[in-house]
């Protein structure tokens, strides 16, 4: 399973936009990438998925280069709802997700 | 509409004591599990079911004992609880139709062990 690396933790404040990178230079060939935003006290949310190039939703971005060895989660003008763990994720095998620890973001207003 | 719930929310209990988790979900998924989330904030799944049979057990303690009625429920039966249990479980299910690391995830349960 490719590990994955994330900041530890990022500020920003309200209305900015929010880049957070994910390393994973033992991604497989039949792995996907795979971000969960996690609120205080719930549980995680998926918020996207991509194999390659760029995946967009109504929620985020997800910028994944050629090489594939890593992935960026963009957050378009974030505000203080948006303040929560954030996770990357790479495999392949739909039942079992592999949680890493996570990139806290915190938006100031 | 509630997709996946749990009960209790929280739940307090004394060691050697034994307790269950219960979670329903109603999004007709064929794939449910369980994960633990420390004090850490570290989550890792414990198990997976798949219309009602065992697909992954991880390195979870033998007085872990999952149950699947259906594959609507996966219950979580706890037995001599121990204060290393304290942690918050997710109950959590994703649907077989070739989306890769798509689940649902229930609001949780903490449990404390005193």
């Amino acid at each position: 399973l490719a590990k994955t690396t994330q900041p530890i933790s990022m500020d920003s404040y309200e209305g900015q936009e929010v880049n957070i990178t994910c390393s994973h230079n033992n991604i497989a060939t039949n792995d996907y990438i795979t971000w969960y935003q996690q609120f205080p006290s719930q549980g995680p949310r998926f918020i996207i998925q991509g194999y390659k190039t760029k995946v967009t939703n109504e929620v985020a971005s997800l910028f994944i280069p050629a090489d594939r060895k890593s992935s960026t989660l963009s957050l378009p003008r974030v505000s203080l709802s948006d303040t929560a763990v954030y996770y990357c994720l790479v495999g392949a095998n739909t039942d079992k997700l592999i949680f890493g620890t996570g990139t806290r973001l915190q938006v100031f207003p | 509409d509630t997709a996946v719930s749990q009960t209790p929310k929280y739940l307090v209990t004394q060691m050697g004591n034994d307790k269950s988790i219960k979670c329903e979900q109603n999004l007709g998924h064929d794939t449910m599990y369980w994960y633990k989330q420390d004090s850490k904030k570290f989550l890792k799944i414990m198990f997976s079911y798949n219309n009602k049979e065992l697909i992954i057990n991880e390195t979870v303690p033998n007085r872990f004992s999952p149950k699947s009625p259906d594959k609507a429920h996966l219950n979580l039966h706890i037995n001599s609880l121990e204060l290393g249990d304290s942690a918050v479980y997710f109950c959590a299910s994703s649907p077989h139709d070739g989306r890769t690391g798509y689940q649902f995830f229930g609001p949780g349960t903490r449990l404390t062990v005193l």
